[in-house]
């Protein structure tokens, strides 16, 4: 069975610029969360979706924003890059909101 | 006080050795509990759930003690490859809800 899948892996931006990260949830969860983890540290909570509907948020601006999508995948926004925004950002599908969470490889960004 | 805590260690043992590890909480409401292992540069992976009555799989062992607000975990006769970070999650409830320790790192040593 396939996992989490991510895309891209990697990705190169600017300062000022967005990104759009994409995650796609093993077969039969319909939870999806996302987290940022930069060197050094723990993942960091960004959102979770479930159903469709955004059940959780950490503290994040409003610049990031995601969705979730009617086969549960689900995409990450992050608008106006700032240097601060490198990281390893990681989704995680479960199957519902409390359960286990399983991650992908992440994506790895770079604003230059 | 942060969170959820974590020693960032690195505990260095030796092979066969048994290693603990703590992560403390603060918020007593917090509803689930979980060990994730975290190899360099890749994804957190799923060690395995704690619950209350505590569990154990193979070599591993975890508890929680939710009076002291806090779970372990335990490793017995450790392998090198064992050797990686080990973090703590707490599922909180509420609208923030998932929070990850800071992690532990372990180095097992030949």
């Amino acid at each position: 069975d396939a996992g989490v899948t991510q895309s891209p892996t990697h990705l190169i931006k600017t300062r000022g610029q967005h990104v759009t990260l994409r995650c796609s949830p093993i077969s039969g969860h319909k939870s999806v969360s996302w987290y940022q983890q930069v060197l050094g540290q723990g993942p960091q909570f960004i959102f979770q979706y479930y159903e469709k509907e955004e059940r959780g948020r950490g503290n994040f601006p409003d610049r990031f924003s995601a969705r979730q999508f009617p086969n549960y995948s689900s995409e990450l926004n992050v608008n106006a890059l700032l240097l601060g925004d490198s990281a390893l950002y990681l989704c995680a599908s479960s199957l519902t909101t409390d359960n286990e969470q399983f991650f992908g490889p992440g994506t790895r960004l770079t604003v230059l | 006080r942060k969170e959820v805590e974590q020693d960032p260690g690195p505990f260095n043992v030796p092979e066969g050795a048994t290693v603990a590890f703590n992560c403390t909480y603060s918020n007593s409401a917090s509803q689930s509990f979980f060990w994730y292992r975290q190899d360099c540069r890749k994804e957190p992976k799923l060690l395995m759930s704690v619950y209350s009555s505590g569990n154990e799989d193979g070599r591993f062992t975890a508890q929680l003690n939710r009076a002291s607000q806090y779970i372990s975990l335990l490793i017995r006769d450790s392998k090198l490859s064992d050797s990686a970070t080990y973090l703590c999650v707490v599922n909180e409830g509420g609208y923030q809800k998932v929070t990850f320790g800071t992690g532990t790192k372990l180095q097992v040593i030949p």
